[in-house]
């Protein structure tokens, strides 16, 4: 069964860099059929999603967050990552990894969503 | 940029059939997905390509797409579905989500 587990640092200061890495087990990251998404929530807001990458390396951002993100992809770990630069209090969230199902036509959906982790920016 | 919008809130009793509605412009022409969200946890995918449930998703829960609005429905609705619920669709290359409902089951 696949499972995909976050992990990062939970408090980064104003400024800085986020970096979150998410493990995929039960599944191979290589699959054709697949991309691997990153999705954030704030407290008691709703969800907004930043990212997917392909195993090859290719990338989808959110056009709000394109400036920031960076997502990377590292097939013999079994994981992908996720650089946000130049963090405010606003990118304080649950950061969920995804598996993001792409067809054709704009056939997307995401299963199975991560636990989430709680990323707090503070100084 | 595209964008989605759902109500804030539905109510309904138990036993009764809630619907759950996400708008957007020429919506009908893509494919729309929901998620549930209970307190505390992450969300589940409950509908994809516009009605097509999942594996382990009741019955009860059935969806369509059509014009500019999707609808996501629940016969015989649960104390146990009350939950945040939100749409998604593809537009673009981008994912865009909608605001969620609140589902309360009083």
């Amino acid at each position: 069964q696949l499972q995909l587990q976050g992990s990062g640092p939970g408090l980064v200061k104003p400024s800085e860099t986020l970096s979150l890495t998410c493990s995929v087990s039960g599944a191979s990251i290589t699959s054709s059929s697949f991309y691997w998404g990153l999705i954030r929530q704030p407290p008691g807001k709703g969800l907004e999603w930043i990212g997917s990458i392909y195993y090859n390396g290719n990338t989808n951002y959110n056009p709000s967050l394109k400036s920031r993100a960076t997502m990377s992809v590292d097939t013999s770990r079994k994981e992908f990552s996720l650089k946000l630069r130049s963090v405010t209090a606003a990118d304080t969230a649950v950061y969920y990894c995804v598996r993001h199902i792409v067809g054709e036509e704009g056939v997307d959906w995401f299963d199975p969503w991560g636990q989430g982790t709680l990323v707090t920016v503070s100084s | 940029s595209y964008e989605l919008t759902q109500p804030p809130s539905v109510s309904v009793s138990p036993g009764q059939t809630a619907s759950i509605t996400c708008s957007g412009d020429k919506l009908g022409d893509k494919y729309a997905c929901w998620y549930q969200q209970k307190p505390g946890q992450s969300p589940m995918l409950v509908i994809h390509q516009d009605n097509k449930r999942p594996s382990g998703i009741p019955e009860r829960f059935s969806a369509s797409n059509s014009g500019n609005t999707a609808t996501l429905t629940i016969s015989g609705t649960q104390a146990m579905d009350e939950a945040d619920y939100y749409c998604q669709a593809w537009d673009s290359s981008t994912v865009v989500f909608g605001g969620g409902t609140k589902l309360t089951v009083l």
